[in-house]
């Protein structure tokens, strides 16, 4: 265990589903992150949480919305997905200019 | 903007031979630098991380890097692979806000 969990591990969704991917660290940090991980593509940030507040967004599509309700939670809200969203998305925490604590993903699978 | 190159996409060694990871990265004042493994299916775990101060710095697992400023470098090494290191490897650099990431090495162990 690192510190951050995500819940679940596994998620298959058909495309007019809505579900939620959580994450949650109890490591004091201040800010949180969530990454997508494609095959042969490198980590993309998709959203940065500090104190609560979104200070990046990286032009990520609608259909995931992100929230933070306090410091140590941080949902991805996901609807009518498509297959290329398919991925493992990671969220990870850190605190000041630390390095960053990830959890161990949500694999994706959007049929 | 900052940016990390890691020019080896695989890279073979055989157990108990010595390994060396590149990563050059691209920042105008002095970097906050950092490795990543992550193993099939899972996050990614920090093995080590520079501030400042001594340019060869120790991680877990066995492995240490070196920092130069001269050539835009951090590769990381470890003088004898083990099977169980076999793993993608990230380097990855951390500016005014948001770490950025190299592409990755896969490192192959081969008996």
């Amino acid at each position: 265990e690192t510190g951050v969990t995500q819940t679940p591990r596994h998620l298959v969704m058909g495309m007019t589903n809505k579900k939620s991917l959580k994450c949650e660290q109890h490591l004091g940090h201040n800010a949180m992150y969530w990454y997508k991980q494609s095959a042969k593509k490198p980590l993309e940030l998709m959203f940065v949480y500090n104190f609560k507040e979104q200070t990046e967004n990286n032009s990520v599509p609608s259909r995931f919305s992100p929230e933070c309700p306090n410091s140590s939670h941080l949902f991805l809200h996901l609807h009518t997905l498509q297959p290329e969203d398919s991925a493992l998305y990671l969220c990870a925490s850190s605190q000041a200019q630390g390095g960053y604590t990830f959890g161990s993903g949500t694999r994706l699978t959007v049929v | 903007a900052q940016s990390v190159t890691q020019p080896d996409i695989h890279i073979t060694v055989s157990e108990g031979a010595s390994l060396e990871l590149r990563c050059n990265y691209s920042y105008g004042a002095t970097p906050y630098l950092f490795w990543y493994v992550q193993s099939p299916g899972q996050g990614l775990q920090l093995l080590l991380k520079y501030f400042s101060g001594d340019t060869l710095v120790q991680g877990i697992k066995g492995f240490e890097a070196e920092f130069k400023r001269s050539q835009s470098s951090f590769n990381l090494r470890k003088p004898s692979v083990h099977w169980s290191d076999a793993a993608e490897y990230f380097c990855a650099v951390r500016g005014y806000s948001t770490l950025t990431f190299g592409k990755g090495t896969m490192l192959l162990v081969s008996p």
